[in-house]
C-alpha cells in the first residue's frame, strides 16, 4: 500500500463549487504538505503543517484552507473555485530530515 | 529571494550514456538538497537526499554532490537506459525546518 494517498485522483468542477482534497499518511511523519504544480511555474507550497495544532500559509494560500484532522490526515479546500485553480494538487509528508514523500496528485479542473 | 536553477531543461540523449544533471541556487544559503523524479502526470519520487553534513549521495547508479559553498547540486546518472525517461527536480531549504525550493526541472529522455 501506498504510504501517501490523496483522493480523489481526478476531479472536475464547477467555478464557485466547494472542493475538497484529501490526504492520509501511513509514514508516521509529523509534517505535511500541500503544494500545486503549473506548467511553467513549477511546484508552489499552498500550505504546512509541523504537528496537529500547526498550520502555516505557504507562497499561494489566498483562496485555500486547511486543516489537520489527525497527524495522518490534511485536508486541503477550495472554499470557491475558480478557473484559475485548474492545477495538479500534491500532499507531502516529511519527519525532521526534511526529505519529503509525496502522493500520487490530485488532478483538478475548474470549469 | 532564492530561486533554483535547473541547466539544462530537456536532454535527450542515446542509451547507455553517462549524464549530469545540473541544478544551482541564487543565494548559496542551503541546508540540505533532495533530487525527485517525476514521470508525466505522476508524484514526485525522491531519489536521494544529501544531508546537510554530507557531501554526496549515492543509490545505484545514480550519484548526487552538493557543494554548499557554490549553492550547486549535480545529479549523475551511469550507463542511461530509456527508463530513467523522466523529469528530474532538485529541491531544498535554506536551513533545518525551512520550506523546500524547487527547480523547473530537466526533461531527460533516453532513446533505445
Amino acid at each position: 500500500d501506498a504510504d501517501v494517498t490523496q483522493t480523489p485522483r481526478n476531479r472536475i468542477t464547477k467555478t464557485g463549487k466547494r472542493i475538497m482534497l484529501e490526504c492520509s499518511q501511513t509514514k508516521g511523519h509529523d509534517r505535511m504538505y500541500w503544494y500545486r504544480q503549473d506548467p511553467g511555474l513549477g511546484l508552489r507550497l499552498i500550505y504546512y503543517s509541523f504537528d496537529v495544532k500547526d498550520i502555516n500559509k505557504g507562497e499561494i494560500s489566498d483562496g485555500y484552507s486547511v486543516s489537520r484532522q489527525a497527524q495522518a490526515k490534511f485536508s486541503l479546500s477550495l472554499e470557491s473555485a475558480i478557473p484559475n485553480q485548474t492545477a495538479l494538487y500534491f500532499c507531502a509528508t516529511s519527519a525532521h530530515s526534511n526529505e519529503q514523500f509525496f502522493g500520487p496528485g490530485t488532478r483538478l479542473t475548474v470549469l | 529571494k532564492q530561486e533554483v536553477t535547473q541547466i539544462p531543461a530537456a536532454l535527450s540523449v542515446p542509451e547507455g550514456e553517462n549524464l549530469v544533471l545540473n541544478c544551482s541556487f541564487t543565494d548559496s544559503a542551503i541546508y540540505n538538497l533532495q533530487w525527485f523524479r517525476q514521470d508525466p502526470g505522476k508524484g514526485l519520487t525522491s531519489l536521494l537526499l544529501i544531508q546537510s553534513s554530507q557531501r554526496e549521495q549515492t543509490s545505484g547508479r545514480l550519484n548526487a554532490s552538493l557543494d554548499k559553498s557554490s549553492g550547486r547540486s549535480t545529479l549523475y546518472i551511469a550507463a542511461s537506459q530509456p527508463g530513467d525517461s523522466a523529469t528530474y527536480l532538485c529541491a531544498g531549504p535554506r536551513n533545518q525546518g525551512g520550506k523546500l525550493i524547487f527547480g523547473q526541472g530537466t526533461e531527460l529522455s533516453v532513446k533505445p
